[in-house]
């Protein structure tokens, strides 16, 4: 099956500094990449929405300018956390897309982010 | 607002014993159902649904969808140790034109199986 892949798994960092979380297809060309965050306990919510060699559409209640998604490549989408506060400290989980159906969209293993 | 509600939110049980876990939404504009299961890190695709009545089913698991009731069924038979994990319910929402939709996640049931 098709593999995505995060780095880092887990990220510590201090509060005001920036994260960069990677996403990568390894085996396929993702058209669209997925970025998501789970708080323990809850659901997954959609962050935002990146097709390749275009901006990001974010879901409403995303900062834009906090939250920096590039989508530079078919098999690589990026996440920046820019001045990071405790509060953003979450599972970040990218899940990508070859273009198919709902049940194309495979899922990377996540990042956990701990901002002190 | 699109909505997925998933009960329950826990459930514990036995090896042997079957279970059934609940999805019900509200969404405009379905295009289809999803579950996962997701053990620690990433979901694993388990089903996709989109036609009311017809069961799909792999191994012990099966699972159905309800359009009239806006809702939709797991069923795990004959539970194992390894079947503990979190059970999430999506829904997919066209996102206008794109051949992809948006996908709406609940809560998740938290499942454990004991030996």
């Amino acid at each position: 099956g098709a593999v995505v892949s995060q780095h880092p798994s887990r990220v510590i960092c201090k509060s005001g500094t920036s994260v960069k979380i990677e996403c990568r297809s390894l085996d396929f060309q993702a058209t669209t990449m997925f970025w998501y965050r789970q708080f323990p306990k809850q659901s997954l919510m959609l962050m935002a929405t990146s097709n390749e060699g275009s901006k990001a559409t974010y879901e409403q209640g995303v900062e834009k300018d906090k939250f920096l998604i590039n989508h530079a490549s078919l098999t690589l989408s990026t996440l920046t956390v820019t001045s990071a506060h405790p509060e953003d400290s979450s599972f970040y989980i990218c899940s990508a897309s070859d273009g198919g159906g709902a049940d194309t969209q495979y899922f990377g293993p996540g990042t956990r982010l701990t901002v002190l | 607002e699109d909505k997925v509600v998933q009960s329950p939110l826990s459930l514990v049980v036995h090896e042997g014993d079957t279970v059934t876990l609940n999805c019900s939404y509200e969404v405009t504009n379905f295009r289809s159902l999803l579950w996962y299961k997701q053990e620690k890190k990433a979901p694993t695709f388990l089903f996709m649904l989109t036609s009311s009545g017809i069961e799909k089913k792999s191994g012990r698991l099966s699972s159905i969808l309800d359009k009239k009731e806006l809702s939709s069924i797991l069923n795990i038979t004959a539970t194992q140790t390894g079947d503990s994990a979190i059970y999430l319910c999506a829904v997919e929402a066209d996102a206008g034109g794109t051949s992809y939709g948006k996908l709406t996640f609940g809560q998740g049931t938290i499942l454990t199986v004991h030996p």
